[in-house]
């Protein structure tokens, strides 16, 4: 079983629609969660992280956190063209991890006019 | 620019050769990582420095692999006797604290080798 794995791409959706983007991570003691973006050739950077079971929001962004579910996800409300981009889910085990991050596969988004 | 930076940008060689990758995190910064990050994969860990300590390493990271950072400042990443599957985007990243209640990794620009 992979440590961390994220629904299957590529997702397309329509501009202004809520693209919905899912993870699933395997170890129980992770203790925060990361989502971050890449685009086309570019490095990822940090759109959201959570730590706490419930939902979290950040503009048109939404993360949810079930750990008991080991469940993670993020909402992009009022998708633009601009969203189209892979979408890494990562978590911090803590203890003795130092800080790495585990990442996911990546979900392409594509959002189209 | 005060972000990570990594040189060079682009790397192409030959199997066999050594490569050297600089890494040159946010100043203030005294947490570093390198990732390896294949197409259609997401980055994987590969060491983590705390100032100058390199504290973790990745069963990834062979013999060939080698990693320091002098001085807690800048770090550099060999590979010796490359082969052609370590072609990859290497990825350097820091942070001012561990990733603990989500403390953001910082990542640079990354370096993309391809061995022939």
């Amino acid at each position: 079983q992979k440590e961390v794995e994220q629904n299957s791409g590529p997702l397309s959706v329509p501009e202004g629609a809520i693209a919905s983007l899912n993870c699933t991570y395997s170890d129980r003691g992770s203790q925060s969660f990361f989502w971050y973006r890449q685009y086309s050739g570019k490095s990822p950077e940090l759109i959201m992280f959570i730590y706490s079971n419930g939902d979290k929001e950040d503009g048109r962004f939404t993360a949810q956190l079930n750990k008991a579910s080991q469940y993670v996800s993020l909402l992009i409300r009022d998708s633009q063209p601009s969203d189209s981009a892979t979408y890494l889910c990562a978590f911090y085990a803590g203890g003795t991890s130092y800080g790495k991050l585990t990442f996911g596969q990546g979900t392409i988004l594509t959002v189209h006019p | 620019d005060t972000g990570v930076s990594q040189d060079p940008r682009h790397k192409i060689t030959k199997r066999g050769q050594n490569v050297t990758f600089r890494c040159d995190p946010i100043s203030e910064h005294n947490r570093l990582y390198w990732y390896r990050q294949t197409l259609g994969q997401g980055p994987e860990f590969l060491t983590y420095f705390q100032n100058e300590a390199q504290l973790e390493k990745s069963r990834l990271l062979s013999d060939r692999f080698s990693a320091e950072r002098p001085k807690g400042s800048f770090s550099t990443l060999e590979i010796q006797r490359t082969e052609q599957g370590d072609s990859a985007m290497y990825l350097c990243a820091s942070s001012l604290r561990p990733s603990g209640r989500g403390n953001e990794q910082f990542f640079g620009p990354g370096t993309r080798l391809t061995v022939l």
